[in-house]
């Protein structure tokens, strides 16, 4: 598997190894986090969402992980495959009543054959 | 999958045209936004509303206006189209609680000349 650290906007990674894609976010008053998957000319797409009062999530080959302490999200991806290949963003609902999410820097994650 | 659509997909104009761009959603949401998308960046909020009657501006300043007259319907105007307006237009919709995830639609990419 492939790990990086704080954001890169690419991540390149075969085909069937897992993938950890990291996103840093801002708030410590933020309490709800999501990651969306956006294809090429698609709008973004839900994957996974955790609350802050859980340190992990797991779903259907993806796993998010979240820790307070350092402001920090990973989304696991297990046996990436082709379909895979898409930006991914993190975002963050902001406490004090803010409205809609703030979205994190993309990582483009390309797969290789 | 949700349901909510945008159009056009695509739009190609010139300088100083008003235009409107639709978004419509047929799951009853009482929360809709727009988002602004530069290719490759991450979703900047322009507008977002709690209801019928009820529009706000968001944290990115933009010159475009919206309405909100039927719960459905969320459409975003710009009275005249300059260059620095190209751009991707993202409109989502959620239920209306504060930790939950947004429903986007497809997006329309929006060229200036």
């Amino acid at each position: 598997g492939e790990s990086v650290g704080l954001h890169l906007p690419t991540l390149s990674v075969q085909e069937g190894d897992n993938s950890i894609i990291n996103c840093a976010y801002s708030n410590s008053a933020s309490d709800y986090f999501i990651w969306y998957k956006q294809e090429s000319g698609k709008g973004p797409q839900f994957i996974i969402d955790i609350r802050s009062n859980m340190d992990k999530r797991q779903g259907q080959r993806v796993t998010v992980l979240l820790n307070k302490t350092v402001k920090h999200l990973s989304l696991q991806i297990a046996a990436t495959q082709p379909g895979d290949s898409a930006v991914y963003f993190c975002a963050e609902n902001k406490g004090g009543g803010a409205d809609g999410l703030t979205f994190g820097k993309g990582t483009h994650l390309i797969i290789q054959p | 999958e949700a349901d909510i659509y945008q159009t056009p997909r695509y739009l190609v104009i010139g300088t100083g045209k008003k235009i409107t761009l639709e978004c419509s959603q047929t799951m009853g949401h009482d929360k809709m936004y727009w988002y602004q998308q530069d290719p490759g960046m991450e979703l900047h909020l322009i507008h977002y509303s709690y209801g019928v009657n009820s529009t706000e501006k968001g944290d990115l300043s933009s010159e475009s206006t919206v309405s909100r007259i039927r719960t459905e319907h969320f459409p975003l105007t710009l009275e005249s189209a300059r260059p620095s307006h190209t751009s991707q237009y993202l409109c989502a919709s959620s239920v209306g609680l504060r930790r939950e995830k947004l429903f986007f639609g497809s997006g329309t990419q929006l060229s200036v000349l």
